[in-house]
């Protein structure tokens, strides 16, 4: 079955950088476009970038563009959001998600990694 | 970008009733509209897409209908497990968005 399971969240400065890493299985992740999801406390989902299934192409939401920069290893079967001079506003749960179009529906989501950026 | 409005923001009922929660979008997206459920500390779940075809393993008390820029999601019969917080998402254009969500509470 489908599993994603998301680590590298934690409590982070504002203006450090944090690498968030998704871990895909029980699909052929190079055949996928991936996205990362994040969800601030009490709000509504909001996506944050997406790359094509064999990393040349990349998306970003104006939020975190220049910022954030997202990536893959096929041979790892791993996704990765790194993140650079966080804000206090970066404060969420992130998912990784396996959209089924070009711009979803998401059918599958990790359990997500909680990035709490506070001083 | 494409704004998702819900409405409402939060619904009461009781067990058995039927719910309906409606979803605008500021531009057309033909059908391009999925629903999602989600409970506290649980990733989204996928529950309708193409605005009114029903995921594998939902069940058929769930149903979506609409298309142009009105959508709504309609939960027959309401069950306890049903109490959640529920999300409109379009995919027509970039980039993805959603709704605010409505929380469905019970009476």
């Amino acid at each position: 079955q489908v599993q994603l399971v998301e680590s590298g969240g934690g409590v982070v400065q504002p203006g450090r950088p944090l690498r968030l890493a998704c871990a895909a299985s029980g699909f052929m992740f190079s055949g996928y476009a991936m996205d990362w999801v994040r969800q601030a406390p009490g709000k509504g989902p909001e996506w944050v970038a997406v790359i094509s299934y064999d990393g040349s192409q990349k998306y970003y939401a104006d939020s975190v563009k220049g910022r954030f920069t997202i990536s893959r290893d096929n041979s790892k079967n791993t996704l990765y959001l790194e993140m650079n001079n966080l804000r206090a506003e970066d404060t969420a749960v992130y998912y990784c998600a396996r959209p089924e179009g070009d711009y979803g529906p998401f059918e599958f989501w990790g359990q997500g990694a909680l990035v709490t950026v506070s001083s | 970008d494409i704004q998702m409005t819900q409405s409402p923001s939060s619904v009461s009922a009781s067990v058995g009733d039927r719910v309906t929660i409606t979803c605008r979008a500021s531009q057309s997206i033909a059908s391009w509209l999925a629903w999602y459920q989600q409970k506290p500390g649980e990733a989204p779940k996928l529950l309708i897409y193409a605005a009114s075809s029903l995921q594998s393993g939902v069940p058929s008390r769930f149903s979506g209908s609409g298309s142009g820029t009105d959508f709504t999601l309609a939960i027959s019969s309401l069950q306890p497990e049903d109490f959640a917080t529920y999300y409109c998402q379009q995919a027509k254009s970039f980039p993805p968005t959603f709704g605010q969500g409505t929380k469905l509470e019970i009476k």
